[in-house]
């Protein structure tokens, strides 16, 4: 059964540094998210993406986030610097149409020290 | 009101028994529905859709109450692997947003 894939599943960053996290989404999908959730906490939206282009974002995305999908399979959330408080798990998901069901990656457990 | 509420619980259910939930959405226009569950630390993993003519899937079932705006989750003869948190979906608009619920959290106890 196709699965959302995503890389690294833990990734520990210094404050202030780059980081780039990977989702390979579902290959025929065409609505690609980005989550995060800190621990114990709800599960909350920062951006939606189709046809190459940002649909929606939240507040919590800021312009010190980025998404790209840079090779028509990669799907990548990058966030500039990192603060302390961008440590949470990264929870990339896919859609295969605007009504269906968005399947999730197994995430990436960022931690900013 | 928020668009998506659900009682974040914990509810704490004997095992073998019967417990249901609900998550009521504020949307009259919503379109789509659906039941996910999340165990501690992984991700939130979709369960089952809710049709309007409601559906089940062997100890689950799940409603749609268009009238009240809410969506059920009944879980009958509850395993201990079912302690997880419930959360809801609604899609709604114009532009397909989807509004996650916060969840409910469901313990079951030996």
């Amino acid at each position: 059964e196709p699965e959302v894939t995503q890389t690294p599943s833990h990734q520990v960053t210094q404050m202030g540094q780059e980081v780039i996290l990977r989702c390979v989404p579902i290959s025929n999908h065409l609505y690609f998210y980005w989550y995060r959730q800190i621990l114990g906490q709800k599960v909350e939206f920062l951006v939606s993406f189709y046809n190459n282009e940002i649909s929606e974002k939240s507040e919590i995305f800021d312009d010190q986030f980025s998404v790209e999908r840079p090779d028509g399979s990669n799907f990548t959330l990058k966030i500039r610097s990192t603060k302390l408080e961008d440590s949470a798990m990264y929870f990339c998901a896919s859609q295969s149409g605007s009504y269906n069901e968005q399947f999730f990656g197994p995430g990436t457990r960022l931690t900013v020290l | 009101r928020k668009e998506v509420e659900q009682d974040p619980g914990p509810f704490n259910v004997p095992e073998g028994a019967t417990v249901a939930f609900n998550c009521t959405y504020s949307n009259s226009a919503s379109q789509s529905f659906f039941w996910y569950r999340q165990d501690c630390r992984k991700e939130p993993k979709l369960l089952m859709s809710v049709y309007s003519s409601g559906n089940e899937d062997g100890r689950f079932t799940a409603q749609l109450n268009r009238a009240s705006q809410y969506i059920s989750l009944l879980i009958r003869d509850s395993k201990l692997s079912d302690s997880a948190t419930y959360l809801c979906v609604v899609i709604s608009g114009s532009n397909y947003q989807l509004i996650w619920g916060a969840g409910t959290k469901l313990i079951i106890k030996p």
